[in-house]
């Protein structure tokens, strides 16, 4: 059974502060690394994409890739109240790259 | 900016009762999917469709279940006789894989089986 790993929170950090969210994978064989956000009865937004070890940037957002520890992480710098949300983190699985989701991580960003 | 669309925004139905929930893609793309989610858990995958045809679909995915492209816009998701554990939002989203792997997500339909 593929599995994503978040840990569900609450964190609240201060306006301006780094939130830092983390995800682990089970399937070794993934490729693709997506962070989403998540308003409450909304859709997944998408906020970052990773498919290589090591860091990718845009803008306040940073992913971070391990594929051998089987981690991924975002970094929100200078952390607004309008990032507060779900942030969801998926893996893509298979041929038919269907998303296996994390339960996300809860943000509160407190001003 | 194309974007996924879905209809309606929310149905309530009685349960045994048969829904349609309906989804247009982005018009050049060719994969399509269904997930759900449940209120406080995670985002499941439903079923994947390419080439006019079921390519993988999950355990969730029985018989109650049937997905259709009935034109070359419309992505229709048929639940015959619905439970109440079927009351969730149910995503349709689609992808032409060509230069990303990103999924594009419609706004969901909030079902809900009384």
């Amino acid at each position: 059974q593929k599995e994503v790993e978040q840990n569900s929170g609450p964190l609240s950090v201060p306006e301006g502060a780094i939130a830092s969210l983390n995800c682990t994978y089970s399937d070794r064989g993934s490729q693709s690394f997506f962070w989403y956000r998540q308003y409450s009865g909304k859709s997944p937004e998408l906020i970052m994409s990773i498919y290589s070890n090591g860091d990718k940037e845009d803008g306040r957002f940073t992913a971070q890739l391990n594929k051998a520890s089987q981690y991924v992480s975002l970094l929100i710098r200078d952390s607004q109240p309008s990032d507060s949300a779900t942030y969801l983190c998926a893996v893509n699985a298979g041929n038919n790259r269907k998303l296996i989701w994390g339960l996300g991580t809860s943000l509160a960003v407190n001003p | 900016e194309p974007e996924v669309t879905q209809t309606p925004s929310h149905q309530v139905t009685q349960m045994g009762q048969e829904v349609i929930l309906r989804c247009v893609p982005i018009s050049n793309h060719l994969y399509f999917y269904w997930y759900r989610q449940i209120l406080g858990q995670k985002v499941e995958f439903l079923v994947s469709f390419y080439n006019n045809e079921i390519s993988e679909k999950s355990e969730i995915f029985d018989d109650q279940f049937s997905v259709e492209r009935p034109d070359g816009s419309n992505f229709t998701l048929k639940i015959r006789s619905t439970k109440l554990e079927d009351s969730a939002m149910y995503f349709c989203a689609s992808a032409d894989f060509s230069s990303t792997d990103t999924q594009y997500f419609g706004p969901g339909t909030r079902l809900t089986v009384l």
